[in-house]
């Protein structure tokens, strides 16, 4: 099983800031089989991207995914304050598997 | 639209069964793999079990092997998840979810609104 580790756990900046969300797996990611998921309180998860770089569809382009084999990278390039929610990564090289969360909070 | 709707959940005691529906609607239901993903009150997602367009390739996460069963009615555009033996680790929001395509896993593309389970004597 692929374990997928996202650091930091909590974010805190601004609105108007730059937001990078990392995610770390345990073993090469083949074919950059790697989606980030938005999740707002009370709602069902949204995809972002998937590919490790390809927005989904009505994804705004201040959402960025970069990286490959082993190590991710979401970008949020200006925080909007409905931004300030969680945000998981998921791999499919294999049986599917999340990272744990990252919450992203304003300062 | 696409619109996947989940039922079934509800108390349950340890060691009991409950069976989840989905019921699919907006798009061609035997074009794609569905699956099942959980998430544990205030904790992180979870995939449960998937199941591709023909029901002829079936994955389940460890914590749930041999205990559950995924299936599918594409006559019905319906999808299922049988859980037996149930344990209090086992509570959780359970989402139906829409692979990106029909055969493997891949992403989700869409989601329910999710039925949540709770076990507790």
């Amino acid at each position: 099983e692929i374990v997928l580790t996202q650091s930091p756990g909590t974010l805190s900046l601004s609105p108007g800031e730059r937001a990078t969300l990392s995610c770390r797996a345990s073993q090469g990611v083949s074919s950059s089989y790697l989606a980030w998921y938005q999740q707002k309180p009370g709602q069902a998860p949204r995809l972002l991207i998937y590919g490790a770089s390809s927005r989904a569809t009505g994804i705004p382009d201040r959402f960025s995914g970069s990286g490959s084999g082993t190590d991710f990278t979401l970008t949020i390039s200006r925080l909007d304050p409905e931004d300030f929610v969680v945000y998981y990564c998921q791999q499919y090289g294999g049986s599917p598997t999340f990272g744990q969360g990252t919450r992203l909070q304003i300062k | 639209e696409v619109q996947l709707v989940e039922s079934g959940g509800g108390l349950v005691q340890p060691g009991r069964s409950l069976r989840l529906s989905c019921a699919a609607s907006g798009f061609t239901f035997d074009d794609y793999a569905m699956h099942w993903v959980r998430q544990a009150p205030g904790k992180g997602l979870e995939w449960v079990s998937g199941i591709n367009w023909n029901s002829g390739s079936i994955g389940y996460a460890d914590s749930v092997k041999g205990r559950f069963t995924i299936s599918r009615d594409n006559a019905k555009n319906s999808l299922f998840l049988q859980m037996n033996s149930l344990r209090a680790e086992d509570t959780a929001l359970y989402y139906c979810a829409r692979d990106y395509y029909r055969s493997g896993w891949y992403y989700f593309n869409y989601w329910g609104r999710g039925t949540l389970v709770t076990v507790s004597s």
